[in-house]
């Protein structure tokens, strides 16, 4: 299997462009987060998602978007990009909440953006 | 209320050495507590996880010590070793919320 993938690996944009960050997992997994990791400031959460069609918001919400068309795909959207959110994008999914020792997180290998 | 504190930011422990990573929270609430352990160019793992309901767990060289009472937890190494390098973060969660409380990581080295 191959787990929760990401892409791109690396992507450098400039300020005011547009992307949109891909995940997807192989795994049935029902739920699905964003996260970024920023040196000093471990994991802030974006958005999460605990089915297909049902996205909420997490810690850091602002200038992002989700959606979750289907149970394998959780793409984030940036906009209108601005430099406070370069960072690494780590994207991950659980089979069920993740209060629980059976149903850990399972990481992509993240995704470096650089905003200039 | 939903903080974890964690500390220290960076260590270095000589190989065999027992380094010891601490974390404290706030929320009474918070009644799941993993460690995640972090790879260079990887996202992160789940390595262990403990309940309050204990007040130590081993898994392998790895052991949690919880004290609910200080409302603190810790992570120790025993006989560390270089593939033991890496960066290693607390988290939390109460029951019922869907994602975890992550503490802000220690970079850990090992020296052989």
């Amino acid at each position: 299997n191959a787990g929760v993938t990401q892409t791109p690996k690396f992507r450098i944009l400039k300020i005011g462009q547009s992307m949109t960050l891909q995940c997807t997992q192989d795994m049935n997994h029902n739920y699905m987060y964003w996260y970024r990791q920023d040196p000093g400031m471990g994991l802030k959460l974006i958005y999460y998602s605990v089915g297909a069609g049902i996205t909420d918001k997490g810690e850091v919400p602002n200038g992002y978007n989700v959606s979750r068309s289907t149970t394998e795909d959780f793409p984030l959207r940036l906009e209108l990009a601005a430099p406070s959110q370069t960072s690494v994008y780590f994207c991950a999914s659980s089979y069920t909440g993740t209060s629980s020792y059976n149903s850990p997180l399972h990481f992509g290998n993240g995704t470096r953006l650089t905003v200039t | 209320q939903q903080q974890v504190k964690q500390s220290p930011q960076s260590l270095i422990v000589q190989k065999g050495g027992i380094p010891i990573i601490n974390c404290a929270y706030e929320n009474t609430a918070f009644d799941y507590f993993p460690w995640y352990q972090q790879f260079p160019g990887k996202g992160p793992a789940l390595l262990i996880a403990i309940r309050p309901d204990v007040s130590e767990k081993k898994e392998g060289r790895f052991t949690i010590s919880f004290n609910k009472s200080a409302k603190q937890f810790s992570l120790h190494i025993m006989d560390s070793q270089p593939g033991d390098s890496a960066t290693y973060f607390c988290a939390a969660s109460p029951t019922g919320r869907r994602a975890l409380t992550f503490g802000s990581g220690t970079r850990l080295q090992v020296q052989p």
